[in-house]
């Protein structure tokens, strides 16, 4: 599975656009690239997940370069919220097999300010 | 859509006692996962199941740690007996039977564990 690195904390204010990146070199071909959020006292919860390109849903944008060896989590106007760590995270899409699973960081923590 | 449920959310012991977490996945999830997640880290797996089968307890502490998924449905894991470093939030999380994109977990909100 590929090691992620991403930074350990960022600072924000509310209304700001947050990019957190991930670096990824050993990214593998079958591996998609995957961010968690976790509040305190709860469960990661799944944000987007993409392979190549950009994706977007209704929370972030995920940018993901041709080279696929880095990743940006995209969050736009964050708000106080927000305020949360975000795991990323790469594995294959292998349906229940063991080389499916996740292996999280320790993530990077954002803070939201107002 | 219930979410993943788990009991009890928060548990106090004393070192060589023994502990059980009850989780109940997602309705029709096949897949149950439980992570240990220590303060400051993030989330290790320590078994994955699919259906009642064991898929991957290779980080599971088997001296010590037990899991089980009757029917495959509800899963209960078991510290016996508990130590100091076991103190940590205990994650449950399911998945659904899809194929082809990275499947998603869903993950319940923890019992968190203190050993004394």
């Amino acid at each position: 599975l590929a090691k992620t690195t991403q930074p350990i904390s960022m600072d924000s204010y509310e209304g700001q656009e947050v990019n957190i990146t991930c670096s990824h070199n050993n990214i593998a071909t079958n591996d998609y690239i995957t961010w968690y959020q976790q509040f305190p006292s709860q469960g990661p919860r799944f944000i987007i997940q993409g392979y190549k390109t950009k994706v977007t849903n209704e929370v972030a944008s995920l940018f993901i370069p041709a080279d696929r060896k880095s990743s940006t989590l995209s969050l736009p106007r964050v708000s106080l919220s927000d305020t949360a760590v975000y795991y990323c995270l790469v594995g294959e899409a292998n349906y229940g097999g063991s080389q499916g699973n996740l292996i999280f960081g320790k993530g990077t923590k954002l803070s939201v300010k107002p | 859509e219930a979410g993943v449920a788990q009991s009890p959310r928060y548990k106090i012991i004393e070192k060589r006692q023994s502990v059980a977490f009850w989780c109940n996945p997602i309705s029709g999830h096949a897949t149950l996962y439980w992570y240990q997640q220590i303060l400051g880290q993030g989330p290790k797996l320590l078994i994955q199941f699919q259906n009642n089968g064991v898929v991957d307890d290779s980080q599971l502490p088997k001296d010590r740690f037990s899991a089980e998924r009757l029917k495959g449905v509800d899963s209960t894991l078991k510290i016996q007996p508990a130590k100091l470093e076991d103190s940590a939030v205990y994650l449950c999380a399911s998945s659904p039977p899809t194929s082809g994109i990275r499947k998603t977990q869903y993950f319940g909100p923890g019992t968190r564990l203190l050993v004394l």
